[in-house]
């Protein structure tokens, strides 16, 4: 079965520091891949999508930026993270078989300090 | 834009009440809505979701409605238990379900609280 697994679980970072969080999909090929942050007690807010290697959209402008650089890893990645960059982010991906039912990983929950 | 407008943003039920979520959506495309359940610190879950060719699901205690012509679904949960405390998030499609690339437009979350 399909399964997302992200790395780190939490994370704790200064501002200003770098940031590489990943995600990798098991159980399926060429999936589309999403990333979303939440806020503390917020919604859900995409950041990117890919729908192959190489393959990036961006939805928000921000510091962050996200690699695909093989088929089920989605690597999300910051240069210098801010205070407002904290959050639970969450990589999805689409069930096998349906163009739109997503299902999340576990999550890295991110404090920046 | 595309949005969806989600209300309450908290409930607070007695065990074995019925508990209803409502969420709008602007999208006359959309064709798809899932809702979601994440409880505290995990991931949110799939727990039912509508195609706009019905107007009802039902899954068990949980139903969804949708009204196309009005751009509004509703999520139903009857006989409400304390493992029903979550925050749920309703979602609609961006336009029509496609072969490529297909974004989801959440709703704010409703905090559900049960009570015994």
């Amino acid at each position: 079965s399909q399964t997302i697994h992200q790395w780190p679980a939490t994370l704790v970072q200064p501002v200003g520091s770098p940031l590489s969080l990943e995600c990798t999909v098991e159980g399926t090929s060429n999936p589309n891949l999403y990333w979303y942050r939440q806020a503390a007690g917020r919604g859900l807010q995409l950041l990117f999508y890919s729908v192959g290697i190489g393959q990036i959209s961006s939805e928000v402008p921000q510091n962050l930026s996200a690699s695909r650089p093989q088929d089920r890893q989605f690597i999300l990645s910051s240069k210098k993270l801010l205070l407002s960059d904290s959050g639970f982010y969450l990589c999805a991906g689409v069930k096998d078989g349906s163009f739109y039912e997503q299902y999340f990983g576990p999550g890295t929950r991110l404090t920046v300090t | 834009g595309e949005n969806v407008e989600q209300h309450p943003s908290t409930l607070s039920v007695q065990e074995g009440d019925s508990a209803v979520i409502k969420c709008t959506y602007s999208d006359s495309a959309s064709n798809y809505f899932p809702w979601y359940k994440q409880e505290l610190g995990k991931r949110p879950q799939l727990i039912i979701d509508i195609r706009s060719n019905v107007g009802e699901k039902k899954d068990q205690r949980i139903a969804v409605t949708l009204n196309k012509t009005a751009k509004h679904f509703s999520l139903h949960i009857t006989e409400t238990q304390p493992e029903d405390s979550a925050v749920y998030f309703c979602a609609a499609l961006k336009g029509k379900v496609s072969g490529g690339y297909n974004k989801l437009i959440f709703g704010a979350g409703t905090r559900l609280a049960v009570h015994p």
